[in-house]
């Protein structure tokens, strides 16, 4: 069955803090694995998309990881920020033919001046 | 570029009553539309596939008498809840696949708040 899970389910921390969050997926086929964050009462934006030959990818103070051998992948989040407080969500797609996004079940980030 | 929008952005109705809500593609032809739903502190799950011109595809569970899909054009998507009960009460995310992407990427939309009273 195809699955993604993501721990921890929340996390709270200290501004100016690190932090990583962590996907594993069994998607087979796989296509690509995506980050996204989503404010409370908000659609889901992009962070970063990895393909399956790809094992590092930034976008400024995120950095995720892809480990397509073990199916894990991670998102570090560097000197957090206030607003970085929000759910983030892993996204696994398929191969070729199918479109649809497997969801994780996303990880709630909380974080504390 | 690649921005998709909704409307309402939040909606509060009487129970029995329908509800459409809106999702379009600003600045880009969508062939693909998806519809999801999202409950409180649970991740998005997709309910249909939309392609213009054609009927939507309904996931398992998803009644497609209650929840009507149209996708007329290339910019526009249209979810209507009919005969909304309390239980519909939810988070409605669309989102877009762009013409001739040949990646997978959805562009995601703001959402809409439903409330049923």
């Amino acid at each position: 069955k195809n699955q993604v899970e993501q721990s921890p389910q929340s996390l709270i921390i200290l501004e100016g803090k690190n932090c990583t969050l962590q996907c594993n997926y069994t998607v087979s086929p796989f296509s690509n694995l995506r980050w996204y964050k989503q404010d409370t009462g908000r659609g889901p934006v992009s962070l970063t998309i990895m393909t399956f030959s790809e094992n590092t990818k930034s976008n400024g103070r995120y950095t995720a990881t892809l480990d397509a051998d073990t199916k894990q992948s991670s998102l570090h989040i560097t000197a957090s920020q206030l607003s970085d407080s929000a759910s983030y969500i892993c996204v696994v797609s398929g191969g070729p033919g199918t479109y649809k996004y497997i969801f994780g079940t996303g990880t709630r980030l909380k974080v504390l001046a | 570029g690649a921005v998709v929008s909704q409307h309402p952005s939040w909606v509060i109705c009487k129970s029995g009553t329908s509800v459409k809500i809106e999702c379009r593609s600003l600045d880009f032809q969508a062939t693909t539309m998806f519809w999801y739903r999202q409950f409180p502190k649970q991740s998005l799950m997709l309910m249909a596939t939309s392609n213009e011109g054609s009927k939507a595809t309904y996931e398992q569970g998803v009644e497609k008498d209650k929840f009507l899909i149209n996708h007329a054009s290339l910019t526009l998507s249209t979810l209507t809840v009919t005969s909304a009960h309390p239980e519909d009460s939810s988070f409605y995310i669309c989102s877009a696949r762009e013409a001739g992407d040949w990646t997978d990427t959805q562009y995601f939309g703001p959402g809409t708040r439903l409330t049923v009273l």
